[in-house]
Parts: structure tokens; C-alpha cells; sequence
């Protein structure tokens, strides 16, 4: 079993949708959990950061976390065309050396 | 968003070629990571430096690479003897605050070995 798991998509959707991204992820010590947004040939763009289980909203984006299940969750209200990107999940246990583990990202589309 | 800056945003070497790669990471921060992303992959950690030494490297962080802070503001990668594999863009990452898992990345620099 992967460490974590993604769709690599592409998932289109209609512009205004509410868009949904999820995660899932083996190994129960992971306690940071990151979306990043990342355009093509470009840097990965932190978008969400959380600890633990629970939701965190910013602006149009919510993220959740069910630790209980190993499943995270990105959703993005009245998406936009400027979303359409690659969306990475991430994670990371909290020690000395805080490397991030990456899904494979989720490609998506938004049409206008 | 702060800012991690890279140079060259693209390099072409031929193979057994030594390349460095550089990075102005955050001020003011200790911890500095290197990532990279072959082409249609995942992001995949490389090493991470804390305090003029290396952390933590993973098995892709074999002999032919190192890492440097020549510098009070510069973050150096070198591989040593290029490989075809090497191919792939690598991402440097600084944290901003007191999160050292709350990682902003710089664009990238694209390495090409021919």
C-alpha cells in the first residue's frame, strides 16, 4: 500500500461547481496535513496547512481531516478557471526532520 | 506568501557533468529542504538541513549529491556526475514560521541531462 493516495484525475467540472479532492494515507503518524497547488513547470503553492483531525476554511477553500479513516479532503467553492491546476496533498509526522510526503496530484480542469 | 527564490530556472548538461543548483531560501530560518519531481511524478524528498548539516537524506540522496550553505543567505545542491535520471525539476523549501512542516517551495530549477 502507497504511503498516500490521490487521483491523478483530470477532473472537470463546470464553472461555479464546488469541487472535491481527497486523500488517503497509510501511515497513522502523520499529524500535518498540506494542499498545495501547483501549475504546470511551476513550484508547489501552499494553499491549506492543518494539525490533526478537523476543518480549516480559507476564503473558498475548506480543508478537512479524518484521522479515524486516513482521508483528507479539499473542497473549493465557486470554482473559478484560475483553479484549474494540479492539486498535491501532503503530509508529514512531526519530528526533527518534518520531510513532506506528496500524493501524486490531482489534475483539474475548471470549464468556463 | 514569502519568498524562496532559485537559480538557473533551467539547466542543460550532458551526462557525468557536475551541476549546482542554488537557492535563497526565507531569512532567518535554519531548516532548508530540497525536493525534486521528475517529469509526471510525485514530489519526492531529497534532504534536509538544519544547522550547516544534513538532517535527514533519503535513498535518492546517494554519493553524487551534497548540499551547502556557502553562505549566510545561499543553499547550494551539487550532483556530482550527472545521470539521465537525474533529469527532473528540484524544488528548494524553507519553512516561514515556527512550522517546519509548513514548507514554502521556490519555482523550481529544470535540469536537462542529455
Amino acid at each position: 500500500q502507497k504511503e498516500v493516495e490521490q487521483d491523478p484525475g483530470p477532473l472537470s467540472v463546470p464553472e461555479g461547481a464546488i469541487v472535491s479532492l481527497n486523500c488517503t494515507y497509510s501511515n497513522s503518524a502523520f499529524q500535518y496535513f498540506m494542499w498545495y497547488r501547483q501549475y504546470s513547470r511551476k513550484g508547489p503553492e501552499l494553499l491549506m496547512y492543518t494539525y490533526s483531525s478537523g476543518n480549516k476554511e480559507d476564503g473558498r477553500f475548506t480543508a478537512q481531516v479524518d484521522k479515524s479513516s486516513k482521508y483528507i479532503s479539499l473542497f473549493i467553492r465557486d470554482s473559478q478557471p484560475s483553479d484549474s491546476a494540479t492539486y498535491l496533498c501532503a503530509m508529514s509526522v512531526m519530528n526533527r526532520d518534518d520531510k513532506i510526503i506528496f500524493g501524486k496530484g490531482t489534475r483539474l480542469h475548471i470549464l468556463p | 506568501e514569502p519568498e524562496v527564490t532559485q537559480t538557473p530556472s533551467h539547466q542543460v548538461t550532458q551526462m557525468g557533468q557536475e551541476v549546482i543548483l542554488r537557492c535563497v531560501p526565507i531569512s532567518n530560518h535554519l531548516y532548508f529542504y530540497w525536493y525534486r519531481q521528475i517529469l509526471g511524478q510525485k514530489v519526492e524528498f531529497l534532504v534536509s538541513f538544519y544547522n550547516n548539516e544534513i538532517s535527514e537524506k533519503s535513498e535518492i540522496f546517494d554519493d553524487q549529491f551534497s548540499v551547502e550553505r556557502p553562505d549566510g543567505s545561499n543553499f547550494t545542491l551539487k550532483i556530482r556526475s550527472t545521470k539521465l535520471e537525474d533529469s527532473a525539476m528540484y524544488f528548494c523549501a524553507s519553512p516561514a514560521g515556527g512550522f517546519r512542516n509548513e514548507q514554502f517551495f521556490g519555482p523550481g530549477t529544470r535540469l536537462t541531462v542529455l
